[in-house]
């Protein structure tokens, strides 16, 4: 069982450009999520996606846009990258009552 | 105030040791409580849900206090491999699908 899979594990990006966080999970669930992990700022909520075919601003959604595939995927899209948006940014699964289940990140660098 | 609130630490402890984490949350509707653990550069892992009655999972056991709106974390008998970091998590609000993470409170067990 693979989990919860993010691509690309790491990236380096000019401000300006764009990118797509990719988010696939094989642990049938109905909601996904994005975070953003900053050093003193806890985890913060970016996007969720209670099911497929709807989405929902979290916390930070500003500069980010992201899209439900289908059940299993949930991007997660930089239309134009700042400094600010440097980050570990994290995907995760509901697992029912029991919280969550996590992708292992992407560290984004944005120069 | 935050919602979620953690001592950051550093806890500096030794092997074998019994510590303790606090953490208390601002919205007195909060329905669900977890510990996670993080390890240095890897995604959040659940450690164990926090129920009412409190809880025990081998050497840790969890505590919550609703009147004062804080729940606990007991480790005993630590180990090496309990240095990581501790992320107190909150369900607000029934039906709410969001987790709040605290900042996490950083462990490390000296030999």
């Amino acid at each position: 069982n693979a989990g919860v899979t993010q691509t690309p594990k790491f990236q380096v990006l000019k401000t300006g450009q764009s990118m797509t966080l990719q988010c696939a999970q094989d642990m049938n669930h109905n909601s996904m999520y994005w975070y953003r992990q900053d050093p003193g700022m806890g985890l913060r909520l970016i996007y969720y996606s209670a099911s497929e075919g709807t989405t929902d601003k979290g916390e930070v959604p500003n500069g980010y846009n992201v899209s439900r595939l289908n059940k299993r995927e949930f991007s997660l899209r930089l239309e134009s990258a700042a400094p600010s948006q440097t980050s570990v940014y994290f995907c995760a699964g509901r697992q029912d009552f029991y919280g969550y289940t996590f992708g292992s990140g992407t560290r984004l660098t944005v120069v | 105030r935050k919602e979620v609130e953690q001592d950051p630490g550093p806890f500096n402890v030794p092997e074998g040791a019994t510590v303790a984490f606090n953490c208390t949350y601002s919205n007195s509707a909060s329905q669900s409580f977890f510990w996670y653990r993080q390890d240095c550069r890897k995604e959040p892992k659940l450690l164990m849900s926090v129920y009412s009655s409190g809880n025990e999972d081998g050497r840790f056991t969890a505590q919550l206090n609703r009147a004062s709106q804080y729940i606990s974390l007991l480790i005993r008998d630590s180990k090496l491999s309990d240095s990581a970091t501790y992320l107190c998590v909150v369900k607000f609000g029934i039906g709410n699908e969001k987790l709040t993470f605290g900042t996490g409170t950083r462990l490390t067990i000296i030999p």
